[in-house]
């Protein structure tokens, strides 16, 4: 069974338009994030949640929020969408533990047209 | 800001070379972290290091952490086409919050 696993891997969408990505762990884990990465590979967290604490990276627009139904799903959700937004999104989950390591879904490939 | 430089950004070589790629900062670690990422995949974790000069052997792999624990290195021998993908060091410190901040990737190509 696939420890991270998000939905869709593809989506292609119109600028304006409001889009979901989905994201479950089953590994139990405390922690789950989202990432952007961009077209020169660079992983930028866009946000990290637990039970208690959601951590928002100041960088992000408020177009794009955060959703967690349960501890193990953390789903993105982004209106509005522009060009810019254009990119692979990662959902990762962890442990708490700092020296954890992060295990990642297989990204989903925004296209805003 | 904290920044983890990696370098080199890109690296094309034959199989069979040797080759070592940094990751440097300014800021102690608490612990640093190296991934590997291929195409249409997301990073997945090759070593966890935490104590100062820490040497990590994962076959061909050999991962050290600066006596400072504010550098890293990953060396590859006798590199194969296997090897090719994006090598991203990631690193938690006191000045982060604790929380992972990342380089910007080493790109490594393994000709055959």
């Amino acid at each position: 069974d696939t420890a991270v696993s998000q939905t869709p891997k593809y989506l292609v969408t119109q600028m304006g338009n409001d889009k979901s990505i989905k994201c479950e762990q089953n590994l139990g884990h405390d922690t789950m994030y989202w990432y952007k990465q961009d077209s020169k590979k660079f992983l930028k967290i866009m946000f990290s949640y637990n039970n208690k604490e959601l951590i928002i990276n100041e960088t992000v627009p408020n177009r794009f929020s955060p959703k967690s139904p349960d501890k193990a799903h953390l789903n993105l959700h982004i209106n509005s969408l522009e060009l810019g937004d254009s990119a692979v999104y990662f959902c990762a989950s962890s442990r708490r533990d700092i020296t954890s390591p992060l295990h990642f879904g297989n990204g989903t490939r925004l296209t805003v047209t | 800001t904290q920044l983890l430089e990696q370098s080199p950004q890109f690296l094309s070589i034959q199989e069979g070379e040797n080759l070592t790629v940094y990751c440097n900062s300014s800021s102690v670690f608490s612990s640093l972290q190296w991934y590997r990422q291929e195409p249409g995949e997301g990073p997945v974790l090759l070593v966890t290091v935490v104590t100062g000069g820490e040497v990590k052997k994962l076959k061909r792999l050999t991962f050290q952490f600066g006596d400072a624990r504010k550098d890293s290195s990953l060396h590859i021998t006798a590199a194969q086409p296997g090897d090719t993908g994006l090598y991203l060091c990631a690193g938690a410190s006191r000045d982060s919050n604790y929380q992972l901040i990342w380089g910007a990737g080493t790109k490594l190509i393994i000709k055959p």
